[in-house]
């Protein structure tokens, strides 16, 4: 089955500055990656997302890039805020299947200090 | 409008009692759900996922089991809790059409059970 590696584990950057999570995939027909926000004791938002026939996508602050070749996807956010201090998780699932479910990274705590 | 429920949100349940936890989706028909489950400061894993009614695939090993008794209901259960049970308990479910807007996996607000 699919494994996500997540890195890092933990991010702390100062307000203002980019922040660059980055996840690996092992199953080549993966085609489909979202990326989660957790706030504590919050369900999972979904706040930016990717297939596999595209390369890079952006929404205002925050982008995604994709290498399938290399299977990796990182999420990348720019002019960081206090408010944007929460779990990441990166996912990827095979969307031309009847199982069509998401296999999670292990998420990255991102720490913004004012 | 398309929304998820799930109830209830927080439980605290002796080692050995049941657990029934439900999940309700409205304004769709037929849409794929799932069970995570997230244990404390930790990812997410996959437990069950249902494509249909009565139609239930079993990720990991587990004392829990899962049920879809009707299109937009799914129930996760189990007969005796053990304490490694607790965790956040999420279910998800799939809308939109492959590739088209709309797409994407939205979760309910979750149920926190403490097993004492």
């Amino acid at each position: 089955g699919e494994n996500v590696e997540q890195h890092p584990s933990t991010l702390s950057v100062q307000e203002g500055d980019s922040a660059v999570i980055k996840c690996t995939y092992s199953d080549s027909a993966s085609n489909y990656f979202p990326w989660y926000k957790q706030e504590l004791g919050k369900r999972p938002q979904l706040i930016i997302d990717i297939r596999s026939n595209v390369g890079e996508k952006k929404d205002q602050r925050i982008a995604v890039t994709l290498n399938k070749t290399a299977k990796h996807f990182s999420l990348h956010i720019t002019e960081t805020q206090p408010e944007d201090s929460a779990v990441y998780f990166c996912a990827a699932s095979r969307e031309d299947t009847g199982r069509r479910a998401l296999t999670f990274g292990s998420g990255t705590r991102l720490q913004v200090q004012p | 409008s398309q929304t998820i429920h799930q109830w209830p949100a927080t439980l605290v349940q002796p080692v050995g009692s049941p657990l029934s936890l439900e999940c309700t989706v409205e304004g769709t028909s037929n849409p794929n759900l799932y069970w995570y489950r997230q244990a404390a400061g930790r990812g997410l894993q996959l437990l069950f996922y249902s494509v249909g009614i009565g139609q239930i695939s079993s990720e990991v090993p587990q004392n829990l089991s899962a049920s879809r008794p009707q299109d937009r209901q799914f129930i996760l259960s189990s007969k005796k809790l053990l304490l490694s049970d607790s965790g956040f308990y999420l279910c998800a479910w799939r809308h939109g059409g492959t590739g088209g807007p709309g797409y994407g996996y939205t979760f309910g607000s979750g149920t926190r059970l403490t097993v004492v």
